[in-house]
């Protein structure tokens, strides 16, 4: 059984700081990694996704995979109120959907 | 706007009732999926469509049954429902299925209550 997993939080920090999301996967095949933002109510949107191990930057946002240790983070550098939100990791193993954690909520206080 | 389009938005329906959830993708994509979302739980995986076949069925009760009639649309009909199906009902698509690279992207969802 392919399992995705993520602290549900909530994971608070203050405003500006750095927040750092993990997510953990069981499935040594897994190859591509996805976190979407959900806001309360409101349908999963895509904001970044890696396929190499390293570090990959968006803007606010980097990824940081490693394989090794099957582990996928997402940094959120100058954290805004705005950034409130549930994070949801993805993980693709090639031949099925992908596989999503149960999220973790992330609570910026202003 | 993802290009994924759900409708309706809110829905209330009685446990007797029969209606239908429709969703319609504008990118071309190949593979259509449900997805439900209960309060407070992760998101459950109900059916899968690659190029109109059905390809997965995640023990999902009879009572809801899925239609793909083309790549672009998808239904869920909905039939003698129980009050513990109320939920965000999702809709996503994504380029197709069994690629490492083929992110998922949603609809804006139905909620639906069963009364």
């Amino acid at each position: 059984q392919k399992e995705v997993e993520q602290n549900s939080g909530p994971l608070s920090v203050p405003e500006g700081a750095i927040a750092s999301l993990n997510c953990t996967y069981s499935d040594r095949g897994s190859q591509s990694f996805f976190w979407y933002r959900q806001y309360s109510g409101k349908s999963p949107e895509l904001i970044m996704f890696i396929y190499s191990n390293g570090d990959k930057e968006d803007g606010r946002f980097t990824a940081q995979l490693n394989k090794a240790s099957q582990y996928v983070s997402l940094l959120i550098r100058d954290s805004q109120p705005s950034d409130s939100a549930t994070y949801l990791c993805a993980v693709n193993a090639g031949n099925t959907p992908l596989v999503f954690g149960k999220g973790t909520r992330l609570s910026v206080i202003a | 706007e993802t290009g994924v389009t759900q409708t309706p938005r809110h829905l209330v329906m009685g446990m007797t009732n029969k209606k239908s959830l429709k969703c319609e993708q504008h990118l071309g994509h190949n593979a259509m999926y449900w997805y439900k979302q209960s309060a407070k739980k992760p998101l459950e995986l109900m059916f899968v469509y690659s190029l109109e076949e059905r390809v997965e069925n995640n023990s999902v009760p009879s009572r809801f049954s899925p239609e793909c009639p083309n790549s672009s649309h998808l239904f869920l009909h909905l039939h003698t429902l129980q009050p513990e199906d109320s939920a965000l009902y999702l809709c996503a698509s994504s380029q197709g299925v069994g690629q490492t690279t083929y992110e998922q992207y949603f609809g804006p969802g139905t909620r639906l209550t069963v009364t």
